[in-house]
């Protein structure tokens, strides 16, 4: 069974780092590409980036270029998504979630979601 | 990049059909043949409704068609139920390499 399990939520300071998780398993790791999506509450969806952990390639959108990190740990089949200092505005639930090599946009399964609470 | 434009809202009767367009540039809708559709209901995360414009993953109803015209991409739910409320997203494949998700259109079964 696939699965894609994140890391639970936390709660940080504003100027604090993060480092979240997305364990997989079912599948081949380096198979598949594995993008992050944020969600901040009450709005929509946002692509931040994506990795190919066979590689390590990594494209991120231009609104969060330079503003998270995304890496994995093909060892332990392991996706994660980093800040170096965070902001109040980075307040959101943050999915994972697995897309085919030859399908850009097939994302056919989710992790639960991460929830990132940045408040002073 | 711009998000995709949506409309905020659509609403239908149980067993009509609605469509949801999804507006964007030649640099993504209309230059790829990559555009998805998600479902999201309150408080779940999205699930994949269409791929690749038209294609429907298995288990997804074929209530769910998918088209695309130009740079806009049309998702089509027939027979409306009461089950299908919820938010859909359309994202397209750009090209920078990366997607951009619509702003999302909140469906009511009336």
């Amino acid at each position: 069974e696939v699965q894609l399990v994140q890391s639970g939520a936390e709660v940080k300071k504003p100027g604090e780092s993060l480092k979240i998780s997305c364990k997989v398993s079912g599948y081949s790791f380096t198979n598949y590409w594995i993008a992050w999506v944020r969600q901040i509450p009450g709005k929509g969806l946002e692509w931040m980036g994506i990795i190919y952990p066979g590689d390590s390639d990594t494209r991120y959108s231009p609104s969060f270029q330079g503003q998270v990190t995304i890496s994995a740990d093909k060892s332990i089949n392991t996706a994660y998504l980093q800040w170096s200092s965070l902001k109040a505005s980075d307040t959101a639930m943050y999915y994972c979630t697995r897309r085919e090599l030859y399908h850009p946009l097939r994302f056919d399964y989710w992790g639960q979601g991460t929830l990132v609470t940045v408040s002073s | 990049q711009s998000a995709l434009t949506q409309p905020a809202s659509v609403s239908g009767s149980p067993g009509q059909s609605i469509t949801i367009s999804c507006t964007g540039t030649s640099s993504d809708v209309g230059g790829y043949n990559f555009v998805s559709w998600f479902q999201q209901h309150p408080g779940k995360g999205p699930k994949l409704m269409i791929y690749d414009v038209t294609n429907r993953p298995s288990g997804v109803s074929n209530r769910f068609s998918g088209s695309k015209s130009g740079n806009t991409a049309s998702l089509t739910i027939s027979g409306l139920q009461a089950e299908d409320e919820a938010d859909y997203y359309c994202s397209s494949y750009t090209s920078r390499r990366t997607g951009v998700f619509g702003g999302g259109t909140k469906l009511t079964v009336l």
